[in-house]
């Protein structure tokens, strides 16, 4: 199984553009997560979708953010327009089921907001 | 959640034992104990969890205290690619799944 993908792995980008960050999930998990991590407030999870519906997204900092899950297999970060206090690891994550199951987090997209 | 302590920083010879403590004393029965691991630039990878008994897979061993208010996860032979933040997460089942992650443990393995 090649794992949890994510692209792109780096993004530059300036303050007021949109950005988009995606993921593939393992193949056969139902429950996806998006975390972002930065030095000041660490790992820090943002929304989790099971079977394709939002269950939590108490962690998005704002509405500037929205996160769609459209089949099993993709789901996408949304940041517009973007701030430089956006920049950020983000990582997804993917688990077979959402309440007991491990988590698999892919290797991260690197954002950065100038 | 119940709330993890974790020492910032250890250091482990390459090829002894590292042993990562973690306090829990608020935890409840129903809550698991989970490790992951963060090396640098990387996502967090899973290493173990249990419940109230020792677990042993093949990265690593994990050992809780029968009042289950601390554990220790063993790595049995360090080597220099276990250098990372070890993070000690307590977590609830059967509802909202949330890792919520403190700020680990920073071993640093040498030569």
């Amino acid at each position: 199984d090649a794992g949890v993908i994510q692209s792109p792995r780096h993004e530059v980008t300036e303050m007021g553009q949109e950005v988009t960050l995606r993921c593939k999930p393992i193949s056969g998990h139902n429950s996806l997560f998006w975390y972002r991590q930065t030095m000041m407030r660490g790992l820090e999870l943002l929304i989790y979708f099971n079977n394709n519906v939002p269950i939590d997204d108490s962690g998005m900092p704002e509405d500037r953010f929205s996160a769609k899950m459209p089949n099993a297999s993709f789901s996408t970060l949304k940041i517009q327009p973007s701030e430089p206090r956006d920049s950020a690891v983000y990582f997804c994550a993917s688990s077979a089921t959402y309440d007991t199951d491990t988590q698999y987090f892919g290797p991260g997209t690197r954002l950065t907001v100038l | 959640d119940a709330k993890t302590t974790q020492p910032p920083s250890m250091d482990c010879a390459e090829g002894r034992a590292a042993n990562l403590p973690c306090n829990h004393s608020t935890i409840s029965g129903n809550e698991y104990v989970y490790w992951y691991r963060q090396i640098h630039s990387q996502g967090p990878q899973y290493i173990i969890h249990g419940l109230k008994n020792n677990e042993t897979n093949e990265m690593a061993s994990l050992i809780i205290t029968e009042d289950r208010k601390s554990s220790t996860l063993i790595l049995p032979h360090a080597t220099l690619r276990d250098t990372a933040v070890y993070y000690c997460i307590v977590r609830v089942t059967g509802t909202a799944s949330k890792l919520t992650f403190g700020t680990g443990t920073r071993l640093q393995v040498t030569l």
